[in-house]
């Protein structure tokens, strides 16, 4: 079965860098992921597509900031220099054959 | 500039029935698979349906399945989704996007629809 397991919360100083993990199950190690960011009160926004090697493709205007990575079963996003306006829940989103379309249950960024 | 405009939501008792509208602009519509997506309060994002781009072929969460009916007029630009026998756990936001399966996702700000008596 197609899952995506997020850790519930991250946070970082001002200025700092954090690394969000977003893990595939087993038998999923090959599926693209989408990352997705949602400020408080606002709907959701695409920040990008990562492939299993790594590549991905960003989102119009999303700052540079904001990376993505992959090794194995994992698929990362990393937030550099960390702005006040990050403070957000970040969600990770598959697709695949029978379950559709999948859901991370989210990781809350606290910016300290 | 891709926009995406819900509309539709409300309070409706359960076991009723509403139809969510979502206009889109900025895009070629009849190119892209359509969807909706929902969100409890307090709670994480939940996939509902997607429609495809000629609306020929349609799929649904198993919580919805049966209830929910996803449709689109590429002539207005418009996707919609009909909502019957309602339930308290529909109660959420509802969100549309495109494109969930491709980089380029573009997503609504959402219409609140509260199931409750």
């Amino acid at each position: 079965q197609l899952v995506l397991t997020q850790s519930p919360s991250a946070s970082a100083s001002l200025g700092a860098s954090v690394k969000l993990t977003c893990t595939l199950s087993s038998g999923h190690s090959s599926h693209a992921i989408a990352w997705h960011q949602q400020q408080p009160e606002k709907g959701p926004r695409y920040l990008m597509k990562i492939n299993s090697d790594g590549s991905h493709n960003k989102g119009d205007g999303v700052p540079d900031r904001f990376s993505g990575s992959s090794s194995g079963a994992e698929r990362y996003l990393t937030i550099s220099s960390l702005q006040s306006e990050d403070e957000a829940d970040y969600y990770c989103q598959t697709w695949g054959t029978g379950i559709l379309y999948v859901f991370g249950s989210g990781t809350k960024v606290t910016v300290l | 500039q891709v926009q995406l405009v819900e509309s539709g939501g409300g309070v409706v008792q359960p076991g009723r029935s509403l139809r969510l509208s979502c206009a889109a602009s900025g895009l070629t519509f009849n190119s892209y698979a359509m969807h909706w997506v929902r969100q409890a309060p307090g709670k994480g994002l939940e996939w509902v349906a997607v429609i495809s781009d000629d609306g020929s072929n349609k799929y649904y969460a198993d919580s919805v399945k049966g209830r929910f009916t996803i449709s689109r007029d590429n002539s207005k630009n418009t996707l919609f989704v009909q909502m019957n026998s309602l339930r308290p756990d529909d109660t959420a936001m509802y969100y549309c996007a495109k494109s969930l399966a491709a980089a380029g996702t573009s997503w609504g700000q959402g219409t609140l629809v509260t199931v409750s008596s």
